[in-house]
């Protein structure tokens, strides 16, 4: 089944540390995004990439990095670990040719930074 | 700029009834899309339905249905026959011509009472 894997699902990690978290997808579409997600504040866009040599800035993108190393993989990193980017994170795909373009996301990534 | 609005933090449903959850949106943008998902407490986001702002009838998937009020730019999602399984957290999204990603609401928690 073409799927968007996100590993790892739980991460905790310590103030200062460098992290990445890993996106796959197997639904061969160029348009990669992360997002994450605060309660009470719902998705924020961090990155988003239409293909391989393309990255651009969100909403939230400050403290974030990202790679889109092929079609299928999109990594997020974490340079420098804070508390409050203690979220969960996920990673989306879509299709700009279809009727509608909806997201299709992966498992998300549990992030705690202490 | 894109912004979408869900005023009901919370709500509850007795099982079997109906319930609207509401949603307005702000863009200058005059072609746009309307989405809604729903992220179970297992945590995954799943697609509901889609609405296009040049769409002559209101969406309908199952036994959700969006009553779409262009005028008040709000993209209201009902749910006939709540059902326990529709508890969940229900997000409203919105994809405006020109722009590359959606913008989410802060999301509703929708809880039916048995």
């Amino acid at each position: 089944d073409a799927d968007v894997t996100q590993t790892p699902r739980n991460r905790i990690t310590k103030t200062g540390k460098r992290i990445m978290l890993e996106c796959s997808q197997t639904k061969g579409h160029d348009r990669m995004y992360w997002y994450r997600q605060d309660p009470g504040l719902g998705l924020r866009l961090i990155y988003y990439s239409f293909d391989v040599k393309d990255i651009n800035k969100g909403e939230i993108s400050d403290g974030y990095s990202v790679s889109r190393q092929a079609q299928a993989k999109f990594s997020l990193s974490l340079e420098s670990a804070i508390p409050n980017q203690t979220a969960l994170y996920f990673c989306a795909t879509s299709d700009p040719d279809s009727t509608n373009e909806k997201l299709f996301f992966g498992s998300g990534t549990q992030l705690s930074v202490l | 700029a894109q912004k979408i609005t869900q005023t009901q933090p919370g709500m509850f449903v007795q099982e079997k009834e109906a319930v609207t959850l509401d949603c307005t949106y702000d863009t200058s943008d005059p072609s746009y899309g309307l989405f809604w998902y729903k992220q179970p407490s297992s945590g995954e986001m799943i697609f509901l339905i889609y609405q296009g702002s040049y769409d002559q009838q209101n969406a309908t998937e199952g036994r959700y249905s969006l009553n779409f009020q262009k005028a008040r730019k709000s993209a209201n999602l009902v749910i006939s026959a709540s059902q326990l399984g529709d508890s969940a957290m229900y997000f409203c999204a919105m994809r405006a011509e020109g722009r590359r990603a959606l913008t989410f609401g802060s999301g509703t928690r929708l809880q039916v009472q048995p």
